[in-house]
């Protein structure tokens, strides 16, 4: 059972270029989020899906595009790369509503470190 | 949204000490008070939480306490070992209610435990 998987672990753009951050999940979750983390700031939401099509901004959206076409997947796009954007990025899953354990209890990757130059 | 602070930033403790870690909040609809574990290089881990039902939740050597009047809870860890450094984030919130998997973290703690 791989949990969360993202791709690539590490990454170097120039600024004005586009990426996409992958991230794929199997544990069958509903939900799916992106957050990047900069040091002294904590976690920070850029955007979360509640399920198949559906998505939503967090608290720092612009600058990021995401899209689920499927439950597994949820790819962020970086549309074009600014230094601030400079941060590690995790994506994250968690069951959903009416899950036994917890709705809310966050499955993490193991992050994706993205420079712009 | 939620307002969530976390305290201390940093925590240095020798081996074998106690350390705390307080998280306060301020919606009072929130009723799951979890906290993450981060290592070096890692995704945080949820290493142990609490329901708003009860005070009290132990886990061998770490443990989560909740005062839900005050709006704040903490991570408790007991004789602390040098694989309990890394970070350490609280996130409560409303399990029943619209987080939607969408929640706000503390800043973090990066706790240090010296041999």
């Amino acid at each position: 059972n791989a949990g969360v998987t993202q791709t690539p672990k590490f990454q170097v753009l120039k600024t004005g270029q586009s990426m996409t951050l992958q991230c794929a999940q199997d544990m069958n979750h509903e939900y799916m989020s992106w957050y990047r983390q900069d040091p002294g700031m904590g976690l920070r939401l850029i955007h979360y899906s509640v399920g198949a099509g559906i998505t939503d901004q967090g608290e720092v959206p612009n600058g990021y595009n995401v899209s689920r076409s499927t439950t597994e997947d949820f790819p962020l796009r970086l549309l074009s790369a600014a230094p601030s954007q400079t941060s590690v990025y995790f994506c994250a899953s968690s069951p959903g509503q009416g899950a036994a354990g917890g709705a809310n209890v966050l499955t993490f990757g193991a992050g994706s470190r993205l420079t712009v130059l | 949204g939620e307002n969530v602070e976390q305290h201390p930033s940093t925590l240095s403790v020798q081996e074998g000490d106690s350390a705390v870690i307080k998280c306060t909040y301020s919606d009072s609809a929130s009723n799951y008070f979890p906290w993450y574990k981060q290592e070096l290089g890692k995704g945080p881990q949820l290493i142990i939480d609490i329901r708003s039902n009860v005070g009290e939740k132990k886990d061998q050597r770490i443990a989560v306490t909740l005062n839900k009047t005050a709006k704040h809870f903490s991570l408790h860890i007991t004789e602390t070992q040098p694989e309990d450094s890394a970070v350490y984030f609280c996130a409560p919130h409303s399990e029943g209610g619209t987080s939607y998997g969408k929640l706000t973290f503390g800043q973090g703690t990066i706790l240090t435990v010296h041999p």
